[in-house]
């Protein structure tokens, strides 16, 4: 069982640089989600998705862009890099709207120099 | 928006204490999410809330969900190693979104 998958593990972009992480999940969950986490200040909700073609902001949608074209696949974007956008990056999705656990990806570790 | 707090940020207790944190959201929850996220790990679901004055328990936690919906503590009884760790709770306020709170760093003192 895969579950949610993210890729890469870790990264170091140079400011101004553009990226993508990408989340896949074989569980054919209609819910997904990104978070950031920085030390102090918990999982911040960046983006979600209640379904293929729906994409909605969440708490800090800054910077980032999101699109979810298959119920598997659903990439953040980082449009121009800051170093304020250093933290570790986790993807998750539940099966339904809300009422279900969520499952986690292994997340991905940025630094952005 | 919502918010959601949680106390203490951080604990450090003793090999066989108790231990309980706390989750306080600004606005009335649909229901309440607990998540353990081990060092370096990533955050495991534990159990969910739905109803007012819920109580569920999970061999030595203790879950509740308050009776206006707005706040919520997990206890552990007699701590052991293995709950070292970080918990979180995650609350929804009826739209699709989970907010999680800042989370509580348990570390455990064999």
């Amino acid at each position: 069982n895969a579950g949610v998958t993210q890729t890469p593990k870790f990264q170091v972009l140079k400011t101004g640089q553009s990226m993508t992480l990408q989340c896949a999940q074989d569980m054919n969950h209609e819910y997904m989600s990104w978070y950031r986490q920085d030390p102090g200040m918990g999982l911040r909700l960046i983006h979600y998705s209640v379904g293929a073609g729906i994409t909605d902001q969440g708490e800090v949608p800054n910077g980032y862009n999101v699109s979810r074209s298959t119920t598997e696949d659903f990439p953040l974007r980082l449009l121009s890099a800051a170093p304020s956008q250093t933290s570790v990056y986790f993807c998750a999705s539940s099966q339904g709207t809300g009422r279900t656990e969520a499952f986690f990806g292994q997340g991905t570790r940025l630094t952005v120099v | 928006g919502q918010q959601v707090m949680q106390i203490p940020q951080y604990q450090h207790v003793q090999e066989g204490e108790d231990f309980t944190t706390y989750c306080n959201s600004s606005t009335t929850l649909s229901n309440i999410q607990w998540y353990k996220q081990r060092p370096g790990g990533h955050p495991v679901f534990l159990i969910q809330l739905v109803k007012s004055g819920e109580v569920k328990k999970q061999k030595r936690l203790t879950f509740q969900f308050g009776e206006a919906k707005k706040n919520s503590s997990l206890h552990i009884t007699a701590t052991q190693t293995t709950d070292v760790g970080t918990y979180f709770c995650a609350g929804r306020a009826g739209t699709y979104k989970y907010i999680f709170g800042t989370g509580t760093r348990l570390k455990v003192l064999a």
